[in-house]
């Protein structure tokens, strides 16, 4: 079974750009959360997404949204890039809600 | 909403001895506790979980453990090697499914 694939793994933008970054889940797995991982800080929760809804938002501005697709890929997209949105994002699925989550190898994205 | 806490934020130990991490959380409605690790350059993996009706579960070198009146858990992990060096996150999850995550912890194992 494949795991978490999350696509590109390396990113370079500059300043006031946009970037979109993808996630595709374990196959079966309806849910797909986002994570941002800045140097030495924990997971920052940015949404989840289940059966193509959003379900918790975190508290990111509005420059960061989301969406899933019925075969429940997900996308993030930053918009107006700072240069304090260099991070690693992170998404993992779940299979149901109670369960473990599986995480991808992430999005190393760098704002210049 | 629930709110976990982990310590420490750094642990060194040297090889073969014991590592102990520790996490309390605010909600007693939580019943489900991960624990991850993720190693440098990669996303976090799982490597033991517990559910609020078991005290303690083992994994070879690694246990954990749940004291649901005092809302805290701890993972253990025994005659440590170098490959357990890494950061170590503790979850809970909420009355809505959502996992609650730890600041995490940075584990050293000397030579």
């Amino acid at each position: 079974k494949a795991g978490v694939t999350q696509t590109p793994r390396y990113l370079i933008k500059t300043r006031g750009q946009q970037v979109t970054l993808s996630c595709s889940p374990i196959s079966g797995h309806r849910s797909v959360s986002w994570y941002q991982q800045t140097p030495g800080q924990g997971l920052q929760f940015l949404f989840e997404y289940f059966s193509e809804t959003q379900r918790n938002k975190g508290n990111f501005p509005g420059r960061f949204s989301g969406r899933q697709f019925s075969n429940s890929r997900s996308e993030m997209n930053v918009s107006t890039l700072e240069l304090g949105d260099s991070a690693l994002y992170l998404c993992a699925s779940r299979g149901k809600l109670n369960t473990e989550a599986f995480f991808g190898q992430g999005t190393r994205l760098t704002v210049v | 909403g629930e709110n976990v806490e982990q310590h420490p934020s750094t642990l060194s130990v040297q090889e073969g001895d014991s590592a102990v991490i520790k996490c309390t959380y605010s909600d007693s409605a939580s019943n489900y506790f991960p624990w991850y690790k993720q190693e440098l350059g990669k996303g976090p993996q799982l490597i033991i979980d517990i559910r609020s009706n078991v005290g303690e579960k083992k994994d070879q070198r690694i246990a954990v453990t749940l004291n649901k009146t005092a809302k805290h858990f701890s993972l253990h992990i025994t005659e440590t090697q170098p490959e357990d060096s890494a950061v170590y996150f503790c979850a809970a999850m909420d009355s809505n499914y959502q996992l609650i995550w730890g600041a995490g912890t940075k584990l050293i194992i000397k030579p």
